[in-house]
This record gives structure tokens, C-alpha cells and sequence, in this order.
């Protein structure tokens, strides 16, 4: 079983739609979580780290469900500029990052 | 603004050319991890470093493949020889080491092997 699980997509929406993505995690030992965007032939980029109280950057809203071992990534009033792969990332104890595959998103105009 | 550097950002070799990649980690960052990437394949972790000292490679093709750090602000991946099927991007990235820290990622090193 993979340490993280996300589904690939893609996600096609419209420019101005609610997007949300989930990840799920085996380790119920895994103490930190983030969302990581990477745009096509770049570097992934911290997107924002999710906190247990779930957690807002703007129009991005990051949740954590440690009883079901879930992530989530919802993403409001999309820009075609968000389009991206976004990649769950989870983390033991400082050395072990598990990175999902990625879900792909494309805002269309 | 803090960044994790590497070097070569492309490299096109033939197959059978020895192949190194660089890595300057971030200032006082105490973790290294090399990934690699390809279309077919999410992130694959290579192998990683916690105070220079090698914790996990076993992500590593070991007959051809070596990782070594030999200071805190150098950190190499090495292909002998390289085969076409190595062609990928290569990631460096470091950490503070922190649970709660995430990890920074270098532009990356684009190999082609012919």
C-alpha cells in the first residue's frame, strides 16, 4: 500500500469555480502535511503546510482529518493561473517525506 | 531569499558517460534528499542525507549510481555509466530537519542520455 494516496485527475473547471482535492495517508504516526504546486517542467513549490485546526491562505483552504487520515485542498474563485500539478506531501519525524503522485488541475477560460 | 542551487540545469550525454550533478543545499539546512522524476513516475526518492551522513539510499540503482556529500554545502549524484533509461529530471531539496518544516526543491537538473 502507498504511503500516500491522491487521486490523479485530471480536474478540468472553469475560471471562478470551487475546486477541492483529497490524500490520503497510511501512517497514522505521520506528523505534518503540506501541499506542494508544480507547474509543468519546474520544481515543486510549497504551496502552504496544513495544521490540525485546518488553515486558509487566501482563496486556498487547507484541511487535515487525522481520524480518517486525510488531507484536503480547496481552492476557490479559480484563475487560469492555478493551473498546476498539486502534490500531497507527508512527513515523519523530519527525515521521511512521502510525496502523493499528484493531481492535475487546468482552469479553462 | 534562501535557495537550494543545483548544477548542471541540462545535461546530454551518450550512454556510458559518467554523469555528475551538484547540489548546494540552503544555509544551515541539515537534511538533503535527491528525487527523480519522469513522465511516467510521481517523485522518486533517490536517496537522502541528515548531517552529511547517508540515512537511506535505498532508492538507488547501487551498481551505477552514487551519493555522497562530501561537505555541508556540497552535495553530488553521481551516474557510471549512464544508461538512456536514467533520462530524467533530477531534484535536489533540503530541509531543516524540523518535523514540522517542509522541504525546499532546486530547479532541478534535466539529464538526457542518448
Amino acid at each position: 500500500r502507498k504511503e500516500v494516496e491522491q487521486d490523479p485527475g485530471p480536474f478540468n473547471v472553469p475560471e471562478g469555480a470551487t475546486v477541492a482535492f483529497n490524500c490520503t495517508y497510511s501512517n497514522s504516526a505521520s506528523q505534518s502535511f503540506f501541499w506542494y504546486r508544480q507547474d509543468c517542467r519546474k520544481e515543486p513549490k510549497l504551496l502552504m503546510s496544513v495544521y490540525s485546526s485546518g488553515n486558509e491562505d487566501g482563496r486556498f483552504t487547507a484541511q487535515l482529518n487525522r481520524a480518517s487520515q486525510y488531507i484536503s485542498l480547496l481552492i476557490r474563485d479559480s484563475k487560469l493561473s492555478d493551473s498546476a500539478t498539486y502534490l500531497c506531501v507527508v512527513n515523519k519525524n523530519g527525515n521521511q517525506f512521502y510525496f502523493g503522485t499528484g493531481t492535475s488541475l487546468t482552469v479553462i477560460p | 531569499d534562501a535557495r537550494v542551487t543545483q548544477t548542471p540545469r541540462h545535461k546530454v550525454t551518450e550512454m556510458g558517460q559518467e554523469v555528475t550533478m551538484r547540489c548546494q543545499p540552503i544555509l544551515g539546512h541539515n537534511t538533503v534528499f535527491w528525487y527523480r522524476q519522469t513522465m511516467m513516475q510521481g517523485l522518486e526518492l533517490l536517496a537522502y542525507f541528515r548531517n552529511r551522513a547517508p540515512l537511506d539510499d535505498s532508492g538507488m540503482p547501487k551498481d551505477r549510481f552514487s551519493a555522497e556529500m562530501p561537505d555541508a554545502t556540497l552535495a553530488t549524484l553521481k551516474i557510471q555509466p549512464s544508461e538512456p533509461r536514467d533520462s530524467a529530471v533530477y531534484f535536489c531539496a533540503s530541509g531543516s530537519g524540523d518535523f514540522n518544516s517542509p522541504l525546499h526543491f532546486g530547479n532541478g537538473t534535466r539529464l538526457t542520455v542518448t
